[in-house]
């Protein structure tokens, strides 16, 4: 099956810095989601972007399919972007509706 | 729009025990999948309904199982629990299952003593 990538593993950052969260994917996509999980546990939808470039608020991602990777941009960080980031995918020729996911990235923020 | 609901959010079990956990999608998405989250095995798929057909089926043991019921609701279904059994068990929803974006609920959190 398809593998995924994340890193850095473990990111520290001082409040008002800028990242970048790298996922690597071994095999074409149909989907690419980037997630943060809060404490809590839930899965917070960042971006649905299987190919292209989003921007939302402080935070952005881009999707080079043909070289299969995805980038997750965090600029001026917060103390609240703490914590982890997923990418999932779901391969192209594989069964179409499982996400298989990276091992994630620990962020911290500190003030 | 409501979320995606899972219950319990919190459940102890005893090894042996069996568990029913539930999930609500949002209003209109006919695809539920279910994922295992522990601190080993990171995020792994269970399995996956549309239209209350098993489409998709990850490489657990049949003692975890799942249906989907008419209104899309989905259950799942741990059997004879393990301790390893101990974990997030998170549910997503979505339109037509992958290739659309998957939303999580908040999960329901197991432990098995």
């Amino acid at each position: 099956g398809i593998q995924v990538e994340q890193s850095p593993p473990d990111l520290i950052l001082q409040e008002g810095a800028n990242s970048t969260l790298r996922c690597n994917f071994s095999d074409s996509v149909n989907n690419l989601q980037w997630f943060h999980q809060n404490p809590w546990g839930q899965l917070i939808n960042l971006f649905y972007i299987p190919s292209g470039t989003k921007q939302n608020g402080r935070l952005s991602a881009t999707t080079v399919a043909t070289e299969r990777y995805s980038l997750l941009y965090i600029s001026s960080s917060q103390t609240t972007d703490s914590g982890v980031y997923f990418c999932a995918v779901v391969e192209k020729n594989g069964a179409n509706s499982k996400l298989t996911f990276g091992k994630g990235i620990t962020l911290s923020v500190r003030p | 729009k409501a979320g995606v609901t899972q219950t319990p959010r919190y459940l102890i079990k005893t090894r042996g025990q069996q568990v029913t956990l539930s999930c609500s999608p949002i209003s209109g998405h006919r695809s539920v999948s279910w994922y295992q989250q522990t601190p080993g095995q990171g995020l792994q798929f269970l399995f996956e309904y549309f239209s209350e057909t098993q489409r998709n089926k990850g490489n657990f043991p049949g003692r975890f199982s799942g249906r989907q019921f008419s209104n899309s609701r989905s259950e799942m279904n741990v059997s004879t629990l393990e301790l390893g059994d101990s974990a997030l068990y998170l549910c997503a929803s979505g339109w037509t299952g992958g290739i659309g974006e998957l939303f999580f609920g908040e999960g329901s959190r197991l432990t098995v003593l």
